[in-house]
């Protein structure tokens, strides 16, 4: 029931494409989701995070899609370039503060 | 942004040394911080979570002799592996908790553990 499921394992964008990656979660109790980027040998950057209380946030090429129904949230990131190549988590944890259950990671390559 | 750093970045030891690496929050006090390990294209696994002036939290499965977290301070805390062996060779990352509007895990850059 902790388990955040995350697809697909690898991603390959072509530049200026839209690049989605998908998760999904079964604790109900789930209330804070965030994305990580992290590129090799780095620590992991916080990318954006939504709450289950509104469907959708966006920043800059970001967009966070949320389904609290469905369970399942959503990246996407628009206009796809190359130095967007890295790894990228989602999480999800209860009251922000908790510690975070990461998704498996899915390894996205923009070419030119 | 909030700033986390770690030292050493890299750190090469003998059999049975231990090791000390260091987390700080740079420009927010963090009474919760977070230590995770991570295999070569694998996902972060949560190891302990460390509370300023208290005992550190362990997940299971993990030592918690072998390794010590202190937490000494709002802005540092440290995870000591002791009597490290070539399996303990790993990427270790923390992250510390900024309690603002939101609660939000900010990473450290990762100390990368090589042993002998």
């Amino acid at each position: 029931q902790q388990q955040v499921k995350q697809s697909p394992q690898s991603l390959i964008v072509q530049k200026g494409g839209i690049s989605i990656i998908n998760c999904a979660y079964e604790n109900t109790a789930f209330d804070y989701f965030p994305w990580y980027q992290q590129f090799p040998g780095k620590g992991p950057a916080l990318l954006i995070a939504i709450r289950p209380d509104v469907s959708e946030k966006k920043e800059g090429r970001f967009t966070i899609s949320f389904n609290k129904s469905a369970k399942q949230f959503s990246l996407h990131i628009m206009d796809s370039q190359p130095g967007d190549s890295a790894t990228y988590f989602c999480a999800a944890n209860t009251g922000g503060g908790n510690k975070l259950t990461f998704g498996t990671g899915t390894q996205l390559k923009v070419e030119l | 942004g909030a700033v986390v750093s770690q030292h050493p970045s890299w750190v090469i030891c003998k059999s049975g040394t231990s090791v000390k690496i260091e987390c700080r929050s740079l420009d927010f006090q963090a009474t919760t911080m977070f230590w995770y390990r991570q295999f070569p294209k694998q996902s972060l696994m949560l190891m302990a979570t460390s509370n300023e002036g208290s005992k550190a939290t362990y997940e299971q499965g993990v030592e918690k002799d072998k390794f010590l977290i202190n937490h000494a301070s709002l802005t540092l805390s440290t995870l000591t592996v002791t009597s490290a062996h070539p399996e303990d060779s790993s990427f270790y990352i923390c992250s510390a908790l900024r309690t603002k509007s939101y609660n939000e895990q900010f990473f450290g850059p990762g100390t990368r553990l090589t042993v002998l």
